[in-house]
């Protein structure tokens, strides 16, 4: 079936290290991949996307590379702030369908 | 500004006592959503509509009904609520199925 599967959390760091958060999926066929962040006590907004094989998406800082050869999008992010602390959800689009992760919570100290 | 609503935000009640979980969107959405946030679950569908008096169920739709009369609205109904639908609820809608905007969540605790 469709899954995805995120590292479990939370992920601690202070401000301005380097953050990865994995993301591995499984589907039939060709999904659409993205990242969302929820902040504290918000819904959850697009981070970013990637439609196909190689494309890298990007925003704010954050990028993730659609990896068809090891199924994979992890988000990465080069210097993380105190704004970053956050849940990330991975997602995967497949024949309409959205299926996401269980999300990993980001903790950034000062 | 474009956004979803929903109300109410926070909600305590009892078993099996009907409740309505609101949701409208002003950005002529034809899909929206509706998904429940479970502590190591994630977010689990429960219904979806592709338009209006277009509705189908999701991952979770058990104990859950909707119904969707106007493109902007998309009511959530617990006829006979009970204490394993306390969770946290987010109404969602968008043009393309991925980039989804969603409303800010409602608590709902069932004692």
């Amino acid at each position: 079936g469709n899954s995805v599967t995120q590292m479990e959390g939370p992920v601690t760091l202070s401000e301005e290290a380097f953050l990865t958060i994995n993301c591995t999926y499984t589907a039939t066929g060709y999904p659409s991949l993205f990242w969302y962040v929820q902040y504290p006590g918000e819904g959850l907004q697009l981070l970013l996307k990637a439609t196909k094989a190689d494309d890298k998406g990007s925003n704010k800082g954050f990028e993730a590379t659609y990896r068809k050869e090891t199924t994979s999008f992890h988000l990465e992010k080069g210097s993380v702030q105190v704004s970053d602390s956050a849940v990330y959800f991975c997602a995967l689009l497949i024949t309409d369908k959205l299926i996401f992760g269980t999300g990993t919570r980001l903790q950034v100290f000062p | 500004e474009a956004q979803v609503t929903q109300n109410p935000r926070y909600l305590i009640t009892v078993t099996g006592k009907k409740l309505t979980v609101t949701c409208s969107q002003n950005m002529n959405h034809e899909y929206m959503s509706w998904y429940r946030q479970d502590p190591g679950l994630g977010l689990r569908q429960i219904y979806y509509s592709m338009n209006v008096e277009v509705t189908d169920k999701g991952d979770v739709p058990e104990g859950y009904k909707v119904s969707r009369k106007e493109k902007r609205n998309f009511p959530l109904i617990l006829e006979s609520p009970s204490p394993n639908q306390t969770s946290l609820y987010f109404c969602a809608s968008s043009l393309n199925r991925g980039k989804q905007f969603f409303g800010p969540g409602t608590r709902l605790t069932v004692l």
